[in-house]
């Protein structure tokens, strides 16, 4: 089992529609979680990080998080164009001595 | 405050030739990591530095060797360039290894090798 996984998509949505995206984490003790947006030949930049159960929102965005299931989402409220992207799931774990691990990325698609 | 920086912004090798990638740190930070993403692919984890000591590398050949220096800032060296070494190698940094410390990213270093 890979330590942090994602649909690698294309995930393609409506503009104004809410797009899911999701990932599930293999290390139990896993204690940090943080969304990534990237733009084609451009470098990763932070969008969320959430550390308790729930829900966390910020402006269009919600990271959702269940450490009991070991799955954490991102939810983007209407969804615009210029959020096509590819969504990175990163997970905080002093396990795999990497400190931190990325998830493979899904590439969100929102059409006009 | 300044984001972090990473220099050359692009980079020409041949093969066999060596390329020395520069990163400074966020003020403050004291942890580097440097990743490789060749084109369409995902991050693969390179090094992890702090506090002036390597405390990770990931799954690469010792050709790919790094440092970081007393004020943080970091170098990746890689040597015998081969063709699948051109890829955007990006360098991040966060406050310590700390539980709640969020790493943020620099712009890159595009590598081209040929």
């Amino acid at each position: 089992q890979k330590e942090v996984e994602q649909n690698s998509g294309p995930l393609s949505v409506p503009e104004g529609a809410i797009a899911s995206l999701n990932c599930t984490y293999s290390d139990r003790v896993s204690q940090s979680f943080f969304w990534y947006r990237q733009y084609s030949g451009k470098s990763p930049e932070l969008i969320m990080s959430i550390y308790s159960n729930g829900d966390k929102e910020d402006g269009r965005f919600t990271a959702q998080l269940n450490k009991a299931s070991q799955y954490v989402s991102l939810l983007i409220r209407d969804s615009q164009p210029s959020d096509s992207a590819t969504y990175l799931c990163a997970v905080k774990t002093d396990n795999y001595g990497q400190n931190f691990v990325f998830g493979p990325g899904t590439r969100l698609s929102v059409l006009p | 405050e300044a984001g972090v920086t990473q220099s050359p912004t692009h980079l020409i090798k041949t093969r066999g030739q060596q390329a020395t990638l520069r990163c400074s740190p966020i003020s403050g930070h004291t942890s580097v990591y440097w990743y490789q993403q060749a084109l369409g692919l995902g991050l693969q984890f390179l090094l992890w530095y702090d506090e002036g000591e390597e405390r990770n590398r990931g799954n690469f050949p010792p050709r790919f060797s790094g440092r970081q220096f007393p004020n943080y800032s970091s170098e990746l060296n890689v040597n015998a360039l081969e063709l699948e070494d051109s890829a955007l190698y990006l360098c991040a940094s966060s406050h310590g290894t700390a539980t709640y410390n969020e790493q943020f990213f620099g712009p890159g270093t595009r590598l081209t090798v040929l």
